[in-house]
């Protein structure tokens, strides 16, 4: 059965500092592997899915690697605003399944 | 664009009483969609999905059930509610498995 785990649990930054959030698999026999964000109280809003086959994803600040051979994915956040301030969600699809299993998160908090 | 819609944003109801939560998606046909509850400390948590009218899968035994009466229609009911049916429910939708997953803002469920 596929476990998501995403260290840290939490996570507070001054504005400006470029951080970095982990998260693992168990199983590397993955389809793809997205990353949400989720504001407090509100739905998930998806940043990045990087497909088994890539490395990574860029979006604006945002870059998403993947190494499946170690079960490993990084969000890379650079320069960070009080408005990134959320949950992250990394979430991996597994051949053989029919959704996504997802992490606990990370929440950050960005302070001016 | 696609977008997806779900009522109620909050519910109180109290023990023993029936439920009906209701998705939709605009934009798209046929997608794949998903109900998920999110309970502090557990994460995300797939209760059901749906690849076509009529068609559902469940993950999980419960006191729920899920229809697809239109193609871009969800809904989630009970006959009876339970305490531990509180939580926040999640509506997603996808246009097909390797493809990311949009989420609705959620419906706040407090079972009185």
């Amino acid at each position: 059965k596929q476990e998501v785990t995403q260290i840290p649990a939490a996570l507070s930054v001054p504005e400006g500092e470029n951080l970095v959030l982990n998260c693992s698999f168990t199983d590397s026999a993955i389809y793809n592997l997205q990353w949400f964000r989720q504001d407090p109280g509100k739905g998930l809003t998806s940043l990045l899915l990087i497909q088994s086959s890539q490395r990574e994803q860029t979006s604006g600040r945002l870059n998403a690697s993947l190494d499946k051979s170690s079960g490993r994915s990084t969000l890379y956040i650079a320069a960070s605003q009080p408005g990134d301030s959320a949950t992250y969600l990394c979430a991996v699809w597994n051949s053989g399944y029919s959704t996504l299993t997802f992490g606990k998160g990370t929440m950050l908090l960005v302070s001016p | 664009s696609q977008t997806i819609h779900q009522w109620p944003a909050t519910l109180v109801q109290p023990v023993g009483s029936p439920l009906s939560l209701e998705c939709t998606v605009e934009g798209t046909s046929n997608p794949n969609l998903y109900w998920y509850r999110q309970a502090a400390g557990r994460g995300l948590q797939l209760l059901f999905y749906s690849v076509g009218i009529g068609q559902i899968s469940s993950e999980v035994p419960q006191n729920l059930s899920a229809s697809r009466p239109q193609d871009r229609q969800f809904i989630l009911s009970s006959k009876k509610l339970l305490l531990s049916d509180s939580g926040f429910y999640l509506c997603a939708w996808s246009g097909g498995y390797n493809q990311p997953q949009h989420f609705g803002d959620g419906t706040r469920l407090s079972i009185l």
